[in-house]
């Protein structure tokens, strides 16, 4: 079973600064299968990102995510007030879909 | 619109059972799978499994076996989780999901909370 670790566990930062979350894994995961989510309080999670690099619907392009085999990245280039929240990496497909422990980004 | 409704929030007591619904519109619902998530208050994501939409066969994490059952109303576009033999530990916020690219629509999620 494949185990996601992300870091760090909170990413203090102001709005406008540059946010770089990272996600490896416990062994090698296919590109088209890493996904990322954002959670906010009291909401259900959104999906931002899906084949580890492709926006989902919607998602602004201040969004990126980037990686391969055992390291992957979500990048936020300028943050913005309603970008602070906790963000998850997921590996899915046919061999489970478990999710990274989450990485908070609060304001500092 | 695409959207994934969920059942209402549950109070239970140890020992007692939970069947949450989990209601699909706006696409054709055999053709994704849908999933289940879980979240401990204040915890992160677990991913406890998915079922197959077309055939309704389910898979089920590590740890999520034995006392999780997922099956479907496909007459009514509507998936469920029912738990058994609840345990204090089961309190949390259950989550369905839509399986396209990952889990791109979700529900917005039913509370249960087991307490004596």
């Amino acid at each position: 079973e494949i185990v996601l670790t992300q870091s760090p566990g909170t990413l203090s930062l102001s709005p406008g600064e540059r946010a770089t979350l990272s996600c490896r894994a416990s062994q090698s995961v296919s590109s088209s299968y890493l996904a990322w989510y954002q959670q906010k309080p009291g909401q259900a999670p959104r999906l931002l990102i899906y084949g580890a690099s492709s926006r989902a619907t919607g998602i602004p392009d201040r969004f990126s995510g980037s990686g391969s085999g055992t390291d992957f990245t979500l990048t936020i280039s300028r943050l913005e007030p309603e970008d602070f929240a906790v963000y998850y990496c997921q590996q899915y497909g046919s061999s489970g879909a478990p999710f990274g422990g989450g990485t908070k980004v609060e304001i500092k | 619109q695409v959207q994934l409704v969920q059942s209402g929030s549950e109070l239970k007591k140890p020992g007692a059972s939970v069947k949450v619904s989990c209601k699909a519109s706006g696409y054709t619902f055999t053709s994704y799978a849908m999933n289940w998530v879980r979240q401990a208050p204040g915890q992160g994501l677990e991913w406890m499994g998915w079922i197959n939409t077309n055939t309704g066969n389910p898979t089920y994490a590590q740890g999520f076996t034995g006392r999780f059952v997922f099956s479907l109303d496909t007459s009514v576009s509507t998936a469920y989780l029912q738990i058994s033999s609840l345990k204090a530990e089961d309190t949390a916020v259950y989550y369905c999901a839509r399986d396209v690219h990952a889990f791109d629509i979700w529900g917005q999620g039913t509370m249960v909370t087991v307490s004596s």
